[in-house]
């Protein structure tokens, strides 16, 4: 069964802090995303990868950092968190297809709360 | 920029039909797309439609697209309690393979006994 992993489902974390959150596909896909999750505002796109060591800025960057060491790993950065960053995080791979590239697969997501 | 607007909110009786509307604005994107997410979830895909098409029929399912007025309905027949949910329609990023997609706000979908 495929599967995208993310580390945490839930997090607490205080204003200033360096936070961390994970996400692991098992998929062998070169795409892979982090999206948050707002009530009334969907899915914002922050960053994707689409291959080890590379990254590109989605439309919310800000605040944020990402790293790709591995294939199956893409890491979301928060350097110094703030409360407007208290949301659900949701993590997304996709492969490059004959029909098409945008099958994304999600995890389960992560609700970090900033205080 | 891109964007694609939805209603926030749907409440259908158990074995009525549920429509849920979406528009968007990229008339350049190759595919349109439905997700749903159950509570405590992420998104699965429900299903898509390649933007040449203007119905695409799978069991309950009945997707419409109106590429002139750039709005997509998904159709739910007899829905279900099991279909509480939110529904996310999305399009492409641009034109080609990008992998990258535009959500709308996400509808709730409230199915009552």
């Amino acid at each position: 069964d495929v599967k995208v992993t993310q580390s945490s489902r839930y997090l607490v974390k205080r204003t200033g802090e360096k936070v961390f959150l994970e996400c692991v596909q098992d998929m062998d896909h070169e795409n892979m995303f982090w999206y948050r999750q707002d009530p009334g505002l969907g899915l914002r796109l922050i960053y994707f990868s689409y291959d080890v060591k590379m990254k590109e800025k989605g439309d919310i960057p800000e605040g944020y950092s990402v790293s790709r060491e591995k294939k199956e790993r893409f890491s979301l950065i928060l350097e110094s968190a703030s409360t407007n960053q208290t949301s659900m995080y949701l993590c997304a791979s996709s492969s490059p297809g004959v029909t098409t590239n945008e099958k994304l697969f999600f995890g389960s997501g992560t609700q970090l709360s900033v205080l | 920029g891109e964007d694609v607007e939805q209603s926030l909110f749907l409440s259908v009786r158990e074995g009525d039909s549920s429509v849920i509307n979406c528009t968007y604005t990229d008339s350049s994107s190759t595919y349109l797309y439905w997700y749903k997410q159950e509570p405590g979830a992420g998104l699965q895909l429900l299903t898509y439609i390649f933007s040449n098409m203007d119905m695409k029929q799978d069991q309950r399912l009945t997707v419409l697209l109106n590429k002139k007025d750039k709005h997509l309905s998904l159709r739910i027949a007899d829905t279900q309690t099991g279909d509480s949910a939110i529904y996310f329609c999305a399009e492409s990023f641009g034109s080609g393979n990008t992998g990258k997609l535009i959500f709308g706000q996400g509808t709730t979908l409230q199915v009552k006994p």
